[in-house]
């Protein structure tokens, strides 16, 4: 089966240290999606990159938050710092822009900032 | 402004009692609707994708059905297995939309037997 693949599953740092998460899109899927996911807002998009260009940032705090496509088989989240407030799950899509498209998520990166 | 609401928030039916749920939207333009199921610790799993109104679509106890302004996801004969949290996202269609999804906060559906 193909699938989202994220890493790290989880992950506890301190407050001020940086945050990286990482994902493998599913081969061939063109659009890769950052959600983040909290109890108090559900699902929140952060970002989204089309063939590798980002086309929206809007949704991430610009002065701590940054996402990259490096290359096609890897997506990344950075946080520099993290914050206590940061704590959630983020979630990693895909889906290939054609029409209306199914988007398929990865399993989660758990982030506990302390 | 775009939005999703789903209700209720959280449900509690026995092993065969079957019940709704109901998601509303209020979009600018839509390309399609999705259901996704989401247990504890995991991301979310595509169920249903509906595209226009009247559509229905089936998969074992589960019925996703579509109208102009909500959808509704009927469980027939619930079971203890399909206790998780539904999600409704609806996709944009207007020119700019990429194929972000935009969620609602979910159903948390508990079965018990």
């Amino acid at each position: 089966d193909a699938r989202v693949t994220q890493t790290p599953r989880h992950k506890v740092t301190e407050m001020g240290q940086e945050v990286t998460m990482r994902c493998q899109p599913i081969l061939g899927h063109n659009t890769v999606f950052w959600y983040r996911q909290t109890m108090m807002q559900g699902l929140e998009l952060l970002a989204y990159f089309r063939n590798r260009a980002p086309l929206d940032d809007s949704g991430m705090p610009k002065d701590r938050f940054s996402a990259e496509m490096p290359d096609a088989t890897l997506a990344t989240l950075k946080i520099q710092p993290s914050e206590p407030r940061d704590s959630a799950v983020y979630f990693c899509a895909s889906g290939y822009t054609k029409g209306v498209h199914t988007i398929y998520f990865g399993e989660g990166s758990w982030l506990t900032v302390v | 402004e775009d939005q999703v609401t789903q209700s209720p928030e959280a449900l509690r039916l026995q092993e065969g009692e079957s019940s709704s749920l109901n998601c509303s939207y209020t979009v600018s333009g839509l390309r399609g609707l999705f259901w996704y199921r989401q247990d504890p610790g995991k991301g979310p799993e595509f169920l249903f994708t509906l595209y226009s109104a009247g559509e229905e679509k089936e998969k074992e106890r589960l019925k996703a059905t579509l109208t102009k302004k909500e959808s509704f996801l009927h469980i027939t004969a619930p079971k203890p297995e399909d206790s998780a949290t539904y999600l409704c996202a609806v996709q944009l269609s207007y020119q700019g939309s990429q194929g972000n999804l935009i969620f609602g906060k979910g159903t948390k559906l508990s079965v018990k037997p």
